[in-house]
C-alpha cells in the first residue's frame, strides 16, 4: 500500500542547533516533492519544492534533499530560531492531475 | 489582498442540517482543490477542479459535493451533516505549489 511517513510526530531542539525532519514514502512515483509549513490555526504555507532530478534545493536557512532510490527527503533547518517552530509537512506530486498527497506532519519545537 | 479566502471561518451546526463552504482565489490559478484535516492535523485532498471541471474526486460521501461557478470559485456544499464531519476543511488553488485558505472549522453537534 502507499505510504508517506514523516519521522516522528514531534521534534524538540534547542534554539541555533540545526532541525532534521524526515519524509519516507512507499509505492509512489513522485513527480516531486514539496514541503509546507502550517501554524496553529492557519492554513499551510509553501515553502521548497524538489524535482525527481535534482539532489538538493536551498532557499535561506532552508534545505531540502530528495533521493529517490531510498524514497526518502531531508528537511533542514540551520541555524533555528524559536520563531521555527511549527508542524512541518512533506507533499509528494503524482499523477497528471498533479495530486498532493500529504504526511501526517512534523511538529517542531525550538526552545530558546 | 487575500489570496485565497474562505467563509466562513468557524461553522457550528446540528447533525442533519445541510451547510455551504465557499471560496475564491484572486490568484488567477486555473485549479483548485477541497482538502479536509481532522482531528489528527491529517491532510486529505477531498476534491480538485481544473477551469471549473472535476478533475479529482477522492473517496468522499456522496453528500459532499462541489461546485465551481467560474475558475476563481469553489464551493463545497454538505447534506445531512453527520458528526465525523466535524473538521478542519481547507480551500487551496494552485499554478505549480499550492495556496491555502484560512480553512473553515466546523462543529457538528
Amino acid at each position: 500500500s502507499q505510504k508517506i511517513e514523516q519521522n516522528s510526530e514531534a521534534l524538540n531542539i534547542q534554539e541555533g542547533k540545526t532541525a532534521t525532519l524526515t519524509c519516507n514514502y512507499t509505492n509512489y512515483s513522485p513527480a516531486y516533492l514539496q514541503w509546507y509549513r502550517q501554524d496553529p490555526g492557519r492554513g499551510p504555507v509553501f515553502l521548497l519544492l524538489i524535482r525527481e532530478n535534482e539532489k538538493e534545493k536551498r532557499k535561506e536557512r532552508l534545505k531540502v534533499t530528495f533521493d529517490t532510490t531510498l524514497k526518502q527527503s531531508l528537511f533542514h533547518i540551520t541555524a533555528s530560531q524559536p520563531a521555527d517552530s511549527a508542524t512541518y509537512l512533506c507533499a509528494l506530486v503524482t499523477g497528471s492531475a498533479r495530486q498532493l498527497t500529504f504526511g501526517s506532519g512534523t511538529q517542531l519545537t525550538v526552545l530558546p | 489582498d487575500t489570496a485565497v479566502s474562505q467563509t466562513p471561518k468557524y461553522l457550528v451546526t446540528q447533525m442533519g442540517n445541510d451547510k455551504s463552504i465557499k471560496c475564491e482565489q484572486n490568484l488567477g490559478h486555473d485549479t483548485m482543490y477541497w482538502y479536509k484535516q481532522d482531528s489528527k492535523k491529517f491532510l486529505k485532498i477531498m476534491f480538485s477542479y481544473n477551469n471549473k471541471e472535476l478533475i479529482i474526486n477522492e473517496t468522499v460521501p456522496n453528500r459532499f459535493s462541489p461546485k465551481s461557478p467560474d475558475k476563481a470559485h469553489l464551493n463545497l456544499h454538505i447534506n445531512s451533516l453527520e458528526l465525523g464531519d466535524s473538521a478542519v476543511y481547507f480551500c487551496a488553488s494552485s499554478r505549480e505549489t499550492q495556496y491555502f485558505g484560512p480553512g473553515t472549522r466546523l462543529l457538528v453537534l
